[in-house]
C-alpha cells in the first residue's frame, strides 16, 4: 500500500515563528501536494511539485513556500507564521499517468497562537 | 472562489436509507470528477470517480449521477451504513491531478 507520512498530527506554535511541515511518500510518486483543509471551505490547494527541485503555485500560495530536494520529501514552510494559518494541513502524492487518485497522509493539526 | 460547490453540508440518514449528496461546476474544461471519503483522524481517500463522457457509474452501493448540460454530478449512497459515516468531498480537475475541491458534507447514518 502507498504509504504518505507526515511528520506530526499535533503542533503549536507562536505567531511569527518559522514553520517547516514534512512529508514522505515510499511510491516513488513524481507529484506531491499540499493542501490545507478548513470546516466549510474544503480542501485548497497551496503548492504542488510535479519533480524535484520543481514547484508551482496552487490556489492559495500567500504565506507558504515549499522545498523538494529528493523525491519522496516535500516541505511546506511557512515563513511566519500567523493565527490565520491555524488549519489542517494534508500532504497527497500521485504518479504520472494515474488519473485524479491521489494518496493523502493523515494530516498536521496546526495551531497558531 | 470555489469552482466545485457541494451541498448539503450535512445531512443525517437512517440505517437503510439514501444519501445523496450535490455538486456544480462552471469551468466547462473539467473533464474528471472524483468523489473522497474520509473518516475522522484520516486523509480523503479516493471512492469513486466519472469522466463526463458517461452519465452514471455505479461501484456497490455508491453511484455518481453526472448530468453534462447542467453541469452537475452527485453521489448516491444507497442502503447506508454506520460504516458510511463520514465526510465525503466531490472534486473536479482538467489534467487529472490538480484537483479542485467542493467544501465537503458530513454525513451521519443513525443505527
Amino acid at each position: 500500500d502507498v504509504k504518505v507520512t507526515q511528520s506530526s498530527r499535533y503542533l503549536v506554535k507562536r505567531t511569527g515563528e518559522k514553520v517547516f511541515l514534512e512529508c514522505v511518500q515510499d511510491m516513488d510518486h513524481e507529484n506531491m501536494f499540499w493542501y490545507r483543509q478548513d470546516p466549510g471551505l474544503g480542501l485548497r490547494l497551496i503548492y504542488f511539485s510535479y519533480d524535484v527541485k520543481m514547484k508551482e503555485k496552487g490556489d492559495i500560495p500567500e504565506g507558504y513556500s515549499v522545498s523538494r530536494e529528493k523525491k519522496e520529501r516535500f516541505s511546506l514552510i511557512l515563513e511566519s507564521a500567523s493565527t490565520n494559518q491555524t488549519s489542517m494541513y494534508l500532504c497527497a502524492s500521485t504518479t504520472l499517468g494515474v488519473v485524479g487518485k491521489l494518496f493523502f497522509g493523515s494530516g498536521t493539526q496546526l495551531s497558531v497562537l | 472562489q470555489q469552482q466545485v460547490k457541494q451541498s448539503p453540508q450535512s445531512l443525517i440518514v437512517q440505517k437503510g436509507g439514501i444519501s445523496i449528496i450535490n455538486c456544480a461546476y462552471e469551468n466547462t474544461a473539467f473533464d474528471y470528477f472524483p468523489w473522497y471519503q474520509q473518516f475522522p483522524g484520516k486523509g480523503p481517500a479516493l471512492l469513486i470517480a466519472i469522466r463526463p463522457d458517461v452519465s452514471e457509474k455505479k461501484e456497490g452501493r455508491f453511484t455518481i449521477s453526472f448530468n453534462k448540460s447542467a453541469k452537475q454530478f452527485s453521489l448516491h449512497i444507497m442502503d447506508s451504513q454506520p460504516g458510511d459515516s463520514a465526510t465525503y468531498f466531490c472534486a473536479a480537475s482538467t489534467r487529472g491531478y490538480k484537483l479542485s475541491f467542493g467544501a465537503g458534507t458530513t454525513v451521519t447514518v443513525r443505527a
